[in-house]
């Protein structure tokens, strides 16, 4: 089916270090888009990807759009205290007005 | 702001009970998503409204789940005969282009 599997689930990082989640899937893909979830809130859009092999930075975020339409990965450098949340990839079957299929989430957690 | 807002933004209801969820997008905004996040789980899609198009329903669980979209603008999310299995975050998104959509914070649901 449509599913994304997001990995890992969660991860326990020492404050500065490097992060680094993906998502894969068996089915094409057009639009990868990355969003971050902080407790008691809706989804806040990180990063969106629209071609393959589309590289994409946002601060110390950086994410790909997989040449085989099927993965993404999202990367952080540095990592600081704010950015403790939970991460969801999110892909697009068709590109436009069309619903998103989620991943499971990572859940990313830092020790200051 | 200028963001989507959603209300109530926490409801109890008894089982049996019908509950309404509000959404407020942005304006100009054409396209309206309502997806369900149940405890630690990903985003699941619901339905979606684009324009004066049919709204895309594929998403809806079962027939106790209904939505609408008065006037182009806001949405009521409505679930009939509630069940304990109901309970979860109802989030909102809308969107311009389509690819790109903005989340409101969420309606918790809770079944008793």
């Amino acid at each position: 089916g449509q599913q994304l599997n997001q990995s890992p689930q969660s991860m326990f990082i020492q404050e500065g270090e490097d992060v680094s989640m993906n998502c894969t899937s068996s089915s094409i893909f057009n639009t990868w888009l990355w969003y971050k979830q902080d407790p008691g809130e809706g989804p806040v859009l990180l990063i969106a990807l629209y071609k393959a092999g589309e590289l994409t930075s946002n601060g110390r975020l950086t994410a790909q759009f997989g040449i085989t339409r099927k993965d993404s990965f999202l990367n952080i450098s540095a990592s600081i205290p704010s950015d403790v949340g939970i991460y969801f990839c999110a892909g697009q079957l068709v590109q436009g007005a069309q619903k998103l299929v989620f991943g499971q989430g990572t859940r990313l957690t830092i020790n200051p | 702001g200028a963001g989507v807002s959603q209300s109530p933004s926490n409801k109890v209801t008894e089982k049996g009970k019908d509950v309404e969820l509000r959404c407020d997008p942005i304006s100009g905004h054409t396209a309206l998503y309502w997806y369900r996040q149940s405890l630690g789980q990903g985003l699941e899609f619901l339905i979606y409204f684009q324009g004066n198009s049919a709204p895309d329903k594929s998403g809806l669980p079962s027939d106790r789940f209904s939505a609408e979209r008065t006037g182009g603008s806001v949405s009521t999310l409505t679930i009939q005969r509630t069940q304990q299995e109901d309970s979860a975050v109802y989030l909102c998104a809308s969107s311009s282009s389509g690819s790109e959509q903005f989340f409101g914070p969420g309606t918790r649901l809770t079944v008793l």
